[in-house]
Order: structure tokens, then C-alpha cells, then sequence
């Protein structure tokens, strides 16, 4: 299985900021993914980060307020643009594990801590 | 559009067996995937479905039913560390002919001993 670690793992942040949280994996995945689980609801995807271009967003995401880079295989980011009370949630990182063709679970879904962030 | 049900909250007793029902409207049907989640803490794989029946994990068991739209999640012998929320999530394919996961609401399971 991956090991995957999120930083920071909370934070307080003003109205009208930026935050960046990172996501770093001990290993080479294909698949990157940043959801985010509001209080009461279901995990909800944001987006997919595809190495070496630019990210997948679902519908209701967008780049300029959910930028996300990922460098290489086994590290990405996300940054939630000029913050609101409404983006107060958990943001998890999850990554699919195994490289294309290659050894390990084709489906299995790893996600990383999470990162509590509150909006005031 | 894509619906996946569960029950809001279940309460079992410690030793007994539960069984949690997901129901699911959704396109795409690529697999049904059953994840534990402590509070606080991120979801954690449970098992995984693509076919109809059962598959067997230990203690938990998962059943699949397509043509039902219909799974569930049985735990045995349960222990008060199996008190936790359970989300359903059904893997679809998208328009982009991606896969993704649609996630359920979980259901809160509670242990009394």
C-alpha cells in the first residue's frame, strides 16, 4: 500500500488568502486525486492531477479558484484560492496505487490524512 | 444523474453481525468499493466488487448486485474498534471515458457493548 502524507494537517486562515496544501507519496502512482468532505456530506472529488499537465477538474471546480500542480509522480499540491467561510472543510489527497502494467492493485484507493482547514 | 443510498445511522451490539445496504442509481458501472472511515481520521479500503456475489474478507464480506443496483456490507463478530462511518462508492465512467468514484453519505455505525 501507499504511504501518503499531507501538509499541513490544519490550518486557520483569514477571508481573502490562499492556502497550499502539499501531498507527497513514498512511491510512483499514476493517479492523484484532491477531494474535499464537508461536514455532513460525501466525499466530493475536485479534481484529478495528472503529472505533467494540467489537471482534470469536475464539474463545479475550477482552476483559478483550485490550482493544482503535480511535478512528478509522487508529489502534487493544491491551493484553495482567495478563501470563504464556505471553504472551511477536510481536503484529502488519494492516490490509486501501482504504475500502469505494472505490480500492485489496479483499483485499490489510498488516501492521505487529510487537512483540516477553517476559513474565518 | 448519480444517487448512491445508504442508511444515515446504524447501532449494533458488540459479537453481533450488521449488515449495511447501499443502493445506487448511477451510468457507467465500473465497481462498488466499501471504505471505513474513523472520525478524524481518512477512509481506509474495505473491499471491492465488480461482479455480482460475494467476496469474503475476514470479518467483512461484500455483496454486489447489479442488476439490483444493490450492495451491502455484512461485518461479523463486531468489535467496539469497528465503530466507524462506512461509505459506499460506485466507480463510474465519465464522459471523458475516465473513471471516477461517486461517493455515498456514509452510514455511522456505533458498537455497544
Amino acid at each position: 500500500s501507499a504511504v501518503i502524507s499531507q501538509k499541513p494537517s490544519r490550518d486557520i486562515c483569514q477571508r481573502g488568502t490562499s492556502l497550499t496544501i502539499q501531498c507527497q507519496v513514498d512511491s510512483q502512482v499514476t493517479m492523484m486525486f484532491w477531494y474535499r468532505q464537508q461536514p455532513g456530506q460525501s466525499l466530493t472529488l475536485i479534481a484529478t492531477a495528472n503529472q505533467g499537465s494540467e489537471a482534470t477538474y469536475e464539474s463545479g471546480f475550477v482552476i483559478d479558484k483550485f490550482p493544482i500542480s503535480r511535478p512528478n509522480l509522487t508529489f502534487s499540491t493544491l491551493t484553495v484560492s482567495n478563501m470563504s467561510p464556505e471553504d472551511s472543510s477536510i481536503y484529502l489527497c488519494s492516490v490509486k496505487n501501482g504504475l500502469a502494467g505494472g505490480p500492485g492493485s489496479s483499483y485499490e484507493q489510498y488516501f492521505g490524512p487529510g487537512t483540516r482547514l477553517t476559513v474565518t | 444523474g448519480q444517487n448512491i443510498d445508504q442508511p444515515t445511522e446504524m447501532t449494533a451490539t458488540e459479537g453481533a453481525i450488521v449488515q449495511i445496504n447501499c443502493t445506487y442509481q448511477t451510468s457507467g458501472f465500473n465497481g462498488l468499493f466499501w471504505y471505513q472511515q474513523h472520525a478524524g481520521e481518512a477512509p481506509t479500503f474495505l473491499s471491492y466488487n465488480v461482479l455480482d456475489g460475494l467476496e469474503e474478507k475476514g470479518r467483512f464480506s461484500s455483496f454486489l448486485s447489479r442488476s439490483k443496483g444493490y450492495s451491502y456490507l455484512l461485518l461479523k463478530e463486531l468489535q467496539m474498534k469497528d465503530s466507524a462511518s462506512y461509505l459506499c462508492a460506485v466507480r463510474v465512467y465519465n464522459a471523458g471515458n475516465n473513471r471516477k468514484l461517486i461517493w455515498g453519505l456514509g452510514t455511522s455505525l456505533a458498537v455497544n457493548p
